[in-house]
């Protein structure tokens, strides 16, 4: 079995500042691991993903996130929050054979001027 | 571009009614899923197919139907819709050919039962 717990789901930060948006997961085999972000009135996109190779991992528009299994966990990071991030995210994990993501319940960042 | 459609983008029907979404690929890929997302509680899988002779129910398949009528093509129908069906619907794919399990979505179907 897998499961996602994404800690806040509401997170709101000034722009300029860090953006960390939590994330825990529960698998039994070794996990695949992604961010998808979805902006007002649009689908999802991938952001980054980990699959077992570094555990640092970079993606789109300067987020990045660490792999850290002795926590479960994988956290979504920025340095430096703009307003064109203020959107949905939500964190899915895979594992197993059947190749199905389940995904967290989400959390909307905010970005204030 | 390869790409995941959708149609219609919005509908508002009323209980009772019969409803089809339909998800077009062109990426080539195998794997269809469809899922619903409702505020607070992401994304839900609804039914899933790893080819066109292959269809699993997910972890909300009641009161739904699928239809994989071609690799490119998977249907998801709502045979009575209820209010509580009420949702953003999408599907999305993934490849069969890499290990990496990403998928990807299409823009969405916002779906009113009134």
């Amino acid at each position: 079995a897998q499961s996602v717990t994404q800690l806040g789901s509401h997170v709101s930060v000034s722009e300029g500042a860090l953006v960390l948006l939590r994330c825990n997961y529960s698998s039994s085999v070794p996990p695949y691991l992604f961010w998808y972000v979805q902006y007002p009135n649009q689908g999802l996109q991938l952001l980054l993903k980990y699959t077992s190779a570094a555990t640092l991992v970079k993606g789109i528009n300067g987020f990045e996130a660490e792999f850290k299994k002795s926590e479960t966990s994988f956290h979504l990071t920025k340095p430096s929050a703009h307003m064109s991030d203020a959107a949905e995210y939500f964190c899915a994990v895979s594992g197993g054979s059947n190749y199905k993501l389940t995904f967290g319940k989400g959390t909307l960042l905010t970005v204030n001027p | 571009d390869a790409d995941v459609t959708q149609t219609p983008r919005n509908r508002i029907t009323k209980t009772g009614k019969r409803i089809m979404l339909e998800c077009s690929q062109t990426k080539g890929h195998d794997r269809m899923y469809w899922y619903r997302q409702d505020p607070g509680l992401g994304l839900r899988l609804i039914y899933y197919s790893f080819d066109v002779k292959d269809i699993n129910k997910g972890e909300i398949s009641d009161g739904y139907s699928v239809s994989r009528q071609a690799q490119a093509k998977f249907s998801l129908s709502l045979e009575s819709a209820i209010p509580n069906q009420t949702a953003l619907y999408f599907c999305a794919t993934s490849d069969l050919r890499t290990t990496t399990r990403e998928q990807f979505f299409g823009p969405g179907t916002r779906l009113t039962v009134l």
